[in-house]
């Protein structure tokens, strides 16, 4: 069985901050982690997904996460953030099915 | 390649009728996922099916709850006598052959029960 917890509900910043969304996860085997983020009345968008190999990994609008096996955790981080991040954004432990976390909405200001 | 598709985008139903939400899942994906998301909650797993097999459905309501993917044809989500507990978004995912492949969501249909 795989759970997840996403430790903090919303995460206020201010425009070209950096940002850390934390995610950690418990599992009895081994699975794949991935990030989702949803805008407003829309559906879920892969983010970035780690599956084997590199630790770190990178989406094509500056997110990268880092899977620490030890630390069971796959944080999420953005070294600038832009007003259009704002959203929700989900960790997603899962082989088959997706164990989904509460979400952290990112509010991204001026 | 279009998407994962949706329809209706918006439900209404009143209390003791039946809902189906229909998902035609991405071009050569033969796996498809529903998840729930009730408001404020993040989403949780219902049910996953390959074309004519119910693989997963440990996440499904025991009662009132169905669901198919046909041979040919979209899969569907058929609630019966929805109650106001079922009002949420209800979403669907589809992947490749493979285990473990990214899942892609469609725009979710958004159920409200009168």
């Amino acid at each position: 069985a795989q759970s997840v917890t996403q430790l903090d509900s919303q995460v206020p910043v201010f425009e070209e901050a950096p940002v850390e969304l934390r995610c950690n996860y418990s599992s009895s085997v081994s699975v794949y982690l991935f990030w989702y983020v949803q805008y407003p009345n829309q559906g879920l968008q892969l983010l970035l997904k780690y599956l084997s190999g590199s630790t770190l990994v990178e989406s094509i609008n500056g997110f990268e996460a880092e899977f620490n096996k030890s630390q069971t955790s796959f944080h999420l981080r953005k070294p600038s953030v832009h007003i259009s991040d704002t959203a929700e954004y989900f960790c997603a432990p899962g082989f088959q099915k997706l164990v989904f976390g509460t979400g952290t909405r990112l509010l991204v200001s001026p | 390649n279009a998407g994962v598709m949706q329809n209706p985008r918006h439900l209404v139903r009143r209390r003791g009728q039946e809902a189906r939400l229909r998902c035609s899942p991405m071009k050569g994906h033969s796996h498809v996922y529903w998840y729930r998301q009730l408001p404020e909650e993040g989403l949780k797993f219902m049910v996953y099916l390959q074309k004519e097999n119910i693989i997963d459905e440990s996440g499904m309501p025991k009662e009132r709850f169905s669901a198919e993917f046909p041979k040919e044809g979209p899969s569907i989500l058929r609630i019966q006598q929805v109650v106001r507990g079922d009002s949420a978004a209800y979403f669907c995912a589809s992947s490749p052959r493979q285990v473990g492949e990214t899942q892609y969501f469609g725009p979710g249909t958004r159920l409200l029960v009168l």
